[in-house]
C-alpha cells in the first residue's frame, strides 16, 4: 500500500540547534515528494518539492531536503532553527490517481 | 488576492443539521481537493475533482456530497452532521494531481 511515514511525532529544540525530520515513502511509481509546513492556526504551505534531478533540494526559509532513492527517504533539514519555525511539518508523496499521500506530521517546538 | 479561499472560517452547529462549505480558487488550476484534518493533525484526503469531474472518493460517508459547478469552485455539503465530523476541513488546488497543492485557510467545524 502507498504510505508516507514520519518517524518523529514531536521534536523539541532550542534556537540555533540543527534540525532533521525523517520521512520514508513506499509508493513505487512517479517520485514526486513534498514537504509542507503548517504554522499554528494556519493553512499548509509548501516548503520544497522534489521531482527529479539534484537529490538535494533547497526550499524556502533555509530548509533543504535530501532524496535518497535507495532508502526511500526524503528527510528535511535546517542547520539552525528559530523560534518562528515552531509548526507542524508534513511530508507528502504523489500516490498516483491524482492524489498526494501525507505523513502523520511532526510537531516541532523551538524554545528561545 | 487569496489564491484558495474557503468560507466560512468557523462553523458551529448542532448534531443532525446540514451545512455547506464553499471553496474557490483563482489560480486557474484544473484539480481541486477536500481534506479532513482531525484533532491529532492527521490530514486525510476526502475528494478530488479534475475539471469538474470526481476523481477520488476516499470511502467518505455519503452524507458528504461535493459539488463542482466549474473548475474554480468545489463546495462540500454535509447532511445529518455527527459528532465525529468535528475537524478542520481544508480545500486545496493544483494544476495536476502530481503537482504542489495550494491550500485554503481551513474551516473549523464544531458539532455540539
Amino acid at each position: 500500500a502507498q504510505s508516507v511515514s514520519q518517524h518523529n511525532h514531536h521534536v523539541i529544540l532550542s534556537e540555533a540547534a540543527s534540525l532533521e525530520l525523517g520521512c520514508n515513502y513506499s509508493y513505487g511509481g512517479t517520485v514526486n515528494l513534498f514537504w509542507y509546513v503548517q504554522y499554528p492556526g494556519q493553512h499548509l504551505q509548501l516548503l520544497l518539492k522534489y521531482f527529479s534531478g539534484d537529490p538535494l533540494v533547497k526550499g524556502i526559509k533555509g530548509f533543504e531536503a535530501e532524496f535518497i532513492k535507495s532508502k526511500f527517504s526524503f528527510n528535511l533539514r535546517k542547520p539552525s532553527v528559530q523560534w518562528s519555525d515552531t509548526a507542524e511539518y508534513f511530508c507528502a508523496a504523489f500516490g498516483g490517481y491524482n492524489k498526494l499521500i501525507f505523513g502523520a506530521g511532526t510537531r516541532l517546538a523551538v524554545h528561545p | 488576492d487569496t489564491a484558495v479561499s474557503q468560507t466560512p472560517k468557523y462553523l458551529v452547529t448542532q448534531m443532525g443539521n446540514d451545512k455547506s462549505i464553499k471553496c474557490e480558487q483563482n489560480l486557474g488550476h484544473d484539480t481541486m481537493y477536500w481534506y479532513k484534518q482531525d484533532s491529532k493533525k492527521f490530514l486525510k484526503i476526502m475528494f478530488s475533482y479534475n475539471n469538474k469531474e470526481l476523481i477520488i472518493n476516499e470511502t467518505v460517508p455519503n452524507r458528504f456530497s461535493p459539488k463542482s459547478p466549474d473548475k474554480a469552485h468545489l463546495n462540500l455539503h454535509i447532511n445529518s452532521l455527527e459528532l465525529g465530523d468535528s475537524a478542520v476541513y481544508f480545500c486545496a488546488s493544483s494544476q495536476r494531481g502530481d503537482q504542489p497543492q495550494h491550500f485554503g485557510d481551513g474551516t473549523r467545524l464544531s458539532i455540539l
